[in-house]
């Protein structure tokens, strides 16, 4: 079975401080995807990026940054110097590779960035 | 990029009536779409995996009697809430997977907001 654990339900931070959102994850699978989604008030999914298990290079993409370590089973996203804009509530999710790919959501962290 | 949309985005429903919300890939066909239901203040959980001309397959206390699928196209995905209760009050988000296409990108919709009086 598949599990992805967000251990932190919320965090604020102060505008411009750097924060990173934990994600543990557990899978049989040898293959895997993995995932990080902003949902904003609006409800709607955004995208932010997804890494396949063979890769674990770290990547950065503007102010984000994600840190995939497979012997630890964790994918954390670091967002530097946030803003108020970046409060959202952020989910982890894990998807296998075969069959249906179906999309394991951690519970999500809730980030409140204030001004 | 791939656009899935939902309608309607907001419902609100007498309890005991039946509403159905639509799915649908804009720009690509999608033989496997997924139904998502997200409570407040809580995670995204699959309900069922919807499969063009064959049946959903349900996650375990999904009752496919309440929630019937109908993927009846390449590029739509129906989900019926059969005599809705208060307790289906949701936020039900389906995602569409590309088909023939060797990427393993789901494509989300926006949601729709369901409340049910």
């Amino acid at each position: 079975a598949q599990k992805v654990t967000q251990a932190q339900t919320e965090i604020s931070v102060v505008e411009k401080e750097d924060v990173t959102l934990d994600c543990v994850y557990e899978t049989r699978d040898t293959t895997y995807y993995l995932f990080w989604y902003k949902q904003p008030p609006s409800g709607e999914l955004v995208f932010l990026i997804r890494r396949n298990s063979f890769d674990e290079q770290n990547e950065i993409s503007g102010r984000y940054s994600w840190n995939f370590q497979k012997s630890t089973s964790s994918f954390n996203f670091t967002i530097t110097a946030s803003q108020v804009v970046d409060s959202a509530v952020y989910f982890c999710a894990l998807s296998e590779a075969g069959g249906y790919q179906k999309v394991t959501f951690g519970i999500g962290t809730k980030l409140q960035v204030i001004p | 990029g791939a656009v899935v949309s939902q309608h309607p985005s907001w419902v609100i429903c007498k309890s005991g009536t039946s509403v159905k919300i639509e799915c649908r890939s804009l720009d690509f066909q999608a033989t496997t779409m997924f139904w998502y239901r997200q409570f407040p203040k809580q995670s995204l959980m699959l309900m069922a995996t919807s499969n063009e001309g064959s049946k959903a397959t349900y996650e375990q206390g999904v009752e496919k009697d309440k929630f019937l699928i109908n993927h009846a196209s390449l590029t739509l995905s129906t989900l019926t809430v059969t005599s809705a209760h208060p307790e289906d009050s949701s936020f039900y988000i389906c995602s569409a997977r590309p088909t023939g296409t060797t990427k393993k990108a789901q494509y989300f919709g926006p949601g729709t907001r369901l409340l049910v009086l």
